[in-house]
C-alpha cells in the first residue's frame, strides 16, 4: 500500500524559510515522479513542483521559482520542499503526491500545514 | 500556460439528479485530464484519469468524456455522499493546472 507522510509544516514569518519532508513507502520511490501541491485555506488546488525519479528533471510553478526547491533522497525514500523567502500567499496545506505522466496525481499524503504570518 | 475553465463554479442538485460539470482547456491537452473529488477537510480523491477512465473503486455513476478541448464529468444519479467540490486537472504540459472547482450542494 502506498503511504506518503508529510511533515515540517509550521507557523513562520514572512521572509522566513521552511523545509517540508515526505516519507514514502509501498512503492519503488526511485522510479517515481513526485509532486508537491498546495491549497490555500478555502481556495482551490495549485500544483507547486515535480521531480523525476532520478532527480534529473524538475519543474516549478512560476510563483515559486527561485524561492522553492524540490529535492529527493532515494536512499531514504524521502521527498523535500525547501521553501525560502516565504510570503503570506504561500500559506496553505501542502500535499506530497506520487505522480505519473499517464494518470496524473496517483496517491496523496494527508498534507502538512504552512502558515506564513507576522 | 494552459487555462482550465471549469463550470459551473457551484450548483445545487437533489439526490437522484444527473449532474454535469465541464472543463474547457485553452489548448489541446489530448486526453491528459483527471477529475478529483474533495470533501470538506479531506484529501482530494481521483475519480477519472485520461479523460474517461474510472479509478478503481469509484462508483460507475461517475463518468468522464472528451470532445476536443472540452471535458465533462457526469454523475448519473447524485447520491448523498457525492456532495463535494470537484476539480479538473490537466497534466499534458507544465505547469500542471487545475480548474477553479465546482461545489456541488444539496438542493
Amino acid at each position: 500500500e502506498v503511504q506518503l507522510v508529510e511533515s515540517g509544516g509550521d507557523l513562520v514569518q514572512p521572509g522566513g524559510s521552511l523545509r517540508l519532508s515526505c516519507a514514502a513507502s509501498g512503492f519503488t520511490f526511485s522510479d517515481s515522479w513526485m509532486t508537491w501541491l498546495r491549497q490555500a485555506p478555502g481556495k482551490g488546488l495549485e500544483w507547486v513542483a515535480n521531480v523525476k525519479g532520478d532527480d534529473s528533471e524538475k519543474h516549478y510553478v512560476d510563483s515559486v521559482k527561485g524561492r522553492f526547491t524540490i529535492s529527493r533522497d532515494n536512499a531514504k525514500n524521502s521527498l523535500y520542499l525547501q521553501m525560502n523567502s516565504l510570503r503570506a500567499e504561500d500559506t496553505g496545506m501542502y500535499y506530497c503526491i506520487k505522480y505519473s505522466g499517464y494518470a496524473g496525481l496517483d496517491n496523496w499524503g494527508q498534507g502538512t500545514l504552512v502558515t506564513v504570518t507576522s | 500556460d494552459i487555462q482550465m475553465t471549469q463550470s459551473p463554479s457551484s450548483l445545487s442538485a437533489s439526490v437522484g439528479d444527473r449532474v454535469t460539470i465541464t472543463c474547457r482547456a485553452s489548448q489541446d491537452i489530448k486526453n491528459d485530464l483527471g477529475w478529483y473529488q474533495q470533501k470538506p477537510g479531506k484529501v482530494p480523491k481521483r475519480l477519472i484519469y485520461v479523460a474517461s477512465s474510472l479509478e478503481s473503486g469509484v462508483p460507475s455513476r461517475f463518468s468522464g468524456s472528451r470532445s476536443g478541448t472540452e471535458f465533462t464529468l457526469t454523475i448519473s444519479s447524485l447520491q448523498p455522499e457525492d456532495f463535494a467540490t470537484y476539480y479538473c486537472l490537466q497534466y499534458y504540459v507544465y505547469p500542471l493546472t487545475f480548474g477553479g472547482g465546482t461545489k456541488v450542494e444539496i438542493k
